[in-house]
């Protein structure tokens, strides 16, 4: 079963830093997501990207945010000068046509200290 | 306001017993699907429903897709501790990049 790899699993960073997240998505897949979840809250999405551009990106996904798909197997999320309450699990999902086959990833855990 | 308004939030029962969660809007969607997801891991797609009406069974899951495709809910029946988990509605906007818009949830635990 092709799977949606992420890495690292946990992150902690301090606040004002910036980190990257990382996204494997399945080979043959053509549209990228990221999605986050704070604890307890729901999962929210963030932006989706395809043909190496942003497609839709929510309000939540400003200038705070950047995502590149710097080569052809990885897709990256950075989050600069974080802040705490960007601490949340951050999803990656991918699928091949926009629609129905959505596959996530196991998710990094960022804390924001 | 919720898009997706989820039902119950919470719900705690006995192995054996039978369960319905419910995903309500007021909008029509052409599309809506169901996700499960374990603690510490992504959502897992489980069914996606398209027509008004439309049921589909997955072992002892059933999911059906109400006649004016504004929502859609989940039958157990005779539960197990491994459906434990979250399960979750979520609604394609596929104009708008395959963005999913998710409910917020009904944690299900299945006690023995």
């Amino acid at each position: 079963e092709p799977e949606v790899t992420q890495t690292p699993s946990h992150q902690v960073t301090q606040m004002g830093q910036e980190v990257i997240l990382r996204c494997v998505p399945i080979s043959n897949h053509l549209y990228f997501y990221w999605y986050r979840q704070i604890l307890g809250q729901k999962v929210e999405f963030l932006v989706s990207f395809y043909n190496n551009e942003i497609s839709e990106k929510s309000e939540i996904f400003d200038d705070q945010f950047s995502v590149e798909r710097p080569d052809g197997s990885n897709f990256t999320l950075k989050i600069r000068s974080t802040k705490l309450e960007d601490s949340a699990m951050y999803f990656c999902a991918s699928s091949y046509r926009g629609r129905n086959g959505y596959t996530f990833g196991s998710g990094t855990r960022l804390t924001v200290v | 306001t919720q898009l997706l308004e989820q039902s119950p939030q919470f719900l705690s029962i006995q192995e054996g017993e039978n369960l319905t969660v419910y995903c309500n809007s007021s909008s029509v969607f052409s599309s809506l699907q169901w996700y499960r997801q374990e603690p510490g891991e992504g959502p897992v797609l489980l069914v996606t429903v398209v027509t008004g009406g439309e049921v589909k069974k997955l072992k002892r899951l059933t999911f059906q897709f109400g006649d004016a495709r504004k929502d859609s809910s989940l039958h157990i029946t005779a539960a197990q501790t491994g459906d434990t988990g979250l399960y979750l509605c979520a609604v394609p906007f596929y104009n708008q990049g395959g963005k999913l818009i998710f409910g917020q949830g009904t944690e299900l635990s299945v006690k023995p």
